[in-house]
């Protein structure tokens, strides 16, 4: 079983939909990050929390540590936030990152 | 520009033939890493380094070579590339432990 488990592995959504994608884990971490990859692109980084929720635009991510999940929202969903999220948690002191298999968004419009 | 460079962006090569991936970094960040991706597996770790001088294996070092002779820079070498190892490959950087990771835009590596 992977430390780090995401779902949905895919997603299509509609146009201004609002959309959740869960991650949990089975370690014990300092930080949980969220992850952003455009097709045939870089990966950059959307949100890093370690307790309670953080909100950038749309987006919004929360954690639940005593449950060891995560939930990344978007509201208004957009074509172009068509994406693969991506959930990576960091554990200990040594700055290495697990990460999940992601989870393809499509959002149609 | 500051950021994080990866070259090249696309490679082929044959197997058995030595291949380096550059990753070149201007924020002087003290961590570097290097990750492949693979369909259905997450990010994994290959090689990090702390500090200039200073690396350490991580998930999956068998085959790679890295060295960090200056903070800016992280080489991945593949000695004797083998099939297996026909990836897409991420460099990473971040200041200090609690940092996020700021990834470069990646390499395709495709080994015949």
């Amino acid at each position: 079983k992977n430390e780090v488990e995401q779902s949905p592995q895919n997603l299509t959504a509609q146009e201004g939909e609002f959309i959740t994608i869960n991650c949990s884990y089975s370690v014990g971490i300092s930080a949980l990050h969220w992850l952003q990859q455009h097709p045939g692109g870089g990966i950059v980084s959307l949100f890093m929390l370690s307790s309670g929720k953080k909100k950038h635009g749309r987006l919004i991510a929360t954690i639940n540590i005593q449950e060891k999940h995560s939930s990344l929202h978007i509201t208004a969903s957009h074509p172009r936030d068509s994406a693969v999220y991506i959930c990576a948690v960091r554990g200990g002191a040594t700055n290495k990152l697990i990460f999940g298999t992601g989870t393809l968004l499509a959002v149609q419009p | 520009d500051a950021g994080i460079t990866q070259s090249p962006r696309y490679k082929i090569t044959e197997t058995g033939r030595q291949v380096t991936l550059m990753c070149h970094q201007t924020w002087s960040h003290s961590y570097m890493f290097w990750y492949r991706q693979d369909l259905g597996h997450g990010l994994r770790l290959i090689y990090y380094s702390a500090a200039a001088d200073i690396t350490d294996k991580g998930e999956v070092p068998d085959g790679y070579v890295v060295s960090r002779s200056k903070t800016e820079n992280f080489p991945l070498t593949l000695e004797s590339a083998t099939r297996s190892q026909t990836s897409v490959y991420f460099c990473a950087s971040s200041g200090v432990s609690n940092q996020p990771q700021h990834f470069g835009d990646g390499t395709r590596l495709s080994i015949l």
